[in-house]
């Protein structure tokens, strides 16, 4: 089945240091690729995305791009700030036989420190 | 604007008593889903919809039962509650396909004495 493999954290960095998290996948099929961002005490909400191979989804200076021939789908930011604390979900949803169910990996923890 | 509500945001409950979580979008998504999030584990499907009348068991269904007779709700039914459904309850929608985005909503806490 599908899988989503993310790095464990917590990752601790300093204000302005950059950032990736990395993430890979396997999947069946076609997928298109997600990060969602969890800020303490809400629910996930949508980063970026990107649905195919070389596209390149960014939001508030993230980044990543949809690479088949690695699976992978990195997220990038070049300077983070305290506000960027959060947990971050990388996913994957791919139409296997009518099925839209996404696939989420574990979320890794980012905790950015003045 | 669109949204997704849950409710209660908190609920605290006894073992073996039966409770229904809310679950409301706006967006007017066919796509309707259950999750339950704890420490180690991400997140765990429990149950979805593709429309009104269709329900499905996701991967840790057992205990949980859900229905849906509109378009807007999902209500999330532990009927016989038991400590290890103490976790955070997040329901989300989505359009038709594979591309579309997840709206998530605020998240229930529940616990079970």
């Amino acid at each position: 089945g599908d899988s989503v493999t993310q790095m464990e954290g917590p990752v601790t960095l300093s204000e302005e240091a950059f950032l990736t998290i990395n993430c890979t996948y396997t999947a069946t099929g076609y997928p298109s690729l997600f990060w969602y961002v969890q800020y303490p005490g809400e629910g996930l909400q949508l980063l970026l995305k990107a649905t195919k191979a070389d596209d390149k989804g960014s939001n508030k200076g993230f980044e990543a791009t949809y690479r088949k021939e690695t699976t992978s789908f990195h997220l990038e930011k070049g300077s983070v700030q305290v506000s960027d604390s959060a947990v971050y979900f990388c996913a994957l949803s791919t139409p296997t036989g009518g099925s839209y169910i996404p696939t989420f990996g574990r979320g890794t923890s980012l905790i950015v420190h003045p | 604007d669109a949204e997704i509500t849950q409710s209660p945001r908190h609920k605290i409950t006894e073992t073996g008593r039966q409770v229904t979580l809310a679950c409301h979008q706006t967006w007017n998504h066919n796509n309707m889903f259950w999750y339950r999030q704890d420490l180690g584990h991400g997140l765990r499907l429990i149950h979805y919809s593709y429309g009104v009348q269709d329900t499905n068991k996701g991967e840790v269904s057992d205990g949980y039962s859900v229905s849906r007779s509109n378009t807007e709700d999902l209500p999330l039914t532990l009927e016989s509650a038991a400590s290890s459904q103490t976790s955070v309850y997040f329901c989300a929608s989505s359009e038709y396909t594979s591309t579309d985005t997840q709206y998530f909503g605020p998240g229930t806490r529940l616990t079970v004495l």
